[in-house]
């Protein structure tokens, strides 16, 4: 089975510009997560999606959004791109066994520079 | 805000020696608990998941514990190796797969 896939790896941007990163769950998985992971805060929540519906939501700005799509790959976008916003970005995916939420993959991260 | 902490932040054992990585987080009402490894420029990998209403799993030379009325879990590591060198991960989440992770501890295991 293919794992999390990740698109675009790295990106450079400037400020002020929009971004959009990918996400392809594993087949099957119907939940995707994002995280941002910066050297001072760590890992941060921004958004679950899960049968194309938002389930939750992180403290981040609403310059951050995503979607999901019928076929469960995910979008996250950021636009007005800040300096603060070079991180990496991971996807997660999981799938829902009786009731109960399944181990997460992460997939390899998108590198985000802020210029 | 919910808070999770890994005591202690770094470690570094010589090859074969047995060692325990410590994860508390200040809510006991969590729905699961992850530790994950994260190898240096990469993503992370999932290591064990236990749910609420269990007290531990293992998989292979690790075992990790939950206790929710003192929030507290443990990563134990046996006969580790050089290749266990990575940064470990814990991660607790109260609703879904909204998971909120520790700083984490960086293990060097050196041959």
């Amino acid at each position: 089975k293919a794992g999390v896939t990740q698109t675009p790896r790295y990106l450079i941007k400037t400020r002020g510009q929009q971004v959009t990163l990918s996400c392809s769950p594993i087949s099957g998985h119907r939940s995707v997560s994002w995280y941002q992971q910066t050297p001072g805060q760590g890992l941060q929540f921004l958004f679950e999606y899960f049968s194309e519906t938002q389930r939750n939501k992180g403290n981040f700005p609403g310059r951050f959004s995503g979607r999901q799509f019928s076929n469960s790959r995910s979008e996250m976008n950021v636009s007005t791109l800040e300096l603060g916003d070079s991180a990496l970005y991971l996807c997660a995916s999981s799938n829902v066994h009786l009731g109960a939420e399944e181990t997460q993959y992460f997939g390899p991260g998108t590198r985000l520079l802020v210029l | 805000k919910q808070e999770v902490t890994q005591i202690p932040a770094a470690l570094s054992v010589p090859e074969g020696e047995n060692l325990v990585l410590n994860c508390s987080f200040t809510d006991s009402a969590i729905y699961n608990l992850q530790w994950f490894r994260q190898d240096p420029g990469k993503g992370l990998t999932s290591l064990l998941l236990i749910q609420s209403s269990q007290r531990e799993q293992t998989s292979g030379r690790l075992n990790a514990s939950l206790d929710k009325s003192s929030g507290r879990s443990t990563l134990y590591i046996a006969a580790s190796q050089p290749g266990d060198s990575a940064t470990y991960l814990c991660a607790v989440s109260f609703t879904g797969n909204q998971f909120y992770f520790g700083t984490g501890t960086s293990l060097t295991v050196i041959p």
